[in-house]
């Protein structure tokens, strides 16, 4: 059965603070995203990684940082949290050439 | 910008009743069109593709108009476990990413 794990449910940062959001898939995918997901918005995508150590920008990139060491895992990094940033943060992943994407059951953060 | 609109509802339907909705969208290049379904503070899951001849599964079926720009999903035979929010995406044909829409929020009532 397909599967994507994110580290943390919830999640309460303080306003400065460096956070790290990690998504591990088990599936071999090749493609891995970030989205943050806001009241009356859509999905909105911050990065994807097509491939290991490969990151491309998304819309909405800045405040945020990611790394893609290994196929399976991939983090997404707030390098100073500002209460802006709270929001619910998906993590999806998908084969190579296709659009299905699998989810990870998400974090939802809270900057204070 | 390329975009997806949804009517954000919600839809308040009783159980057995038919419902549909509808989404459209901005960019006439796109090639990939689904619907995602998303229960209340849970993760997106792919409910189904839209092909350009409809496709039906179950009490599901979803259309594609291609001259018009807009995908419609109409559920038959409406059962609560169906309240949820219903999620319009389409491919960015430039790239392998997605254009999400809002989500039209339906409720089944008893």
């Amino acid at each position: 059965d397909v599967k994507v794990t994110q580290s943390s449910r919830y999640l309460v940062k303080r306003t400065g603070e460096k956070v790290f959001l990690e998504c591990v898939q088990d599936m071999d995918h090749e493609n891995m995203f970030w989205y943050r997901q806001d009241p009356g918005l859509g999905l909105r995508l911050i990065y994807f990684s097509y491939d290991v150590k490969m990151k491309e920008k998304g819309d909405i990139p800045e405040g945020y940082s990611v790394s893609r060491e290994k196929k399976e895992r991939f983090s997404l990094i707030l390098e100073s949290a500002s209460t802006n940033q709270t929001s619910m943060y998906l993590c999806a992943s998908s084969l190579a050439i296709t659009y299905e994407q699998y989810f990870g059951p998400g974090t939802r953060l809270t900057v204070t | 910008r390329k975009e997806v609109e949804q009517d954000p509802g919600p839809f308040n339907v009783p159980e057995g009743a038919t419902v549909a909705f509808n989404c459209t969208y901005s960019n006439s290049a796109s090639q990939s069109f689904f619907w995602y379904r998303q229960d209340c503070r849970k993760e997106p899951k792919l409910l189904m593709s839209v092909y350009s001849s409809g496709n039906e599964d179950g009490r599901f079926t979803a259309q594609l108009n291609r001259a018009s720009q807009y995908i419609s999903l109409l559920i038959r035979d409406s059962k609560l476990s169906d309240s949820a929010t219903y999620l319009c995406v389409v491919n960015d044909e430039s790239n392998y990413q997605l254009i999400w829409g809002a989500g039209t929020k339906l409720i089944i009532k008893p």
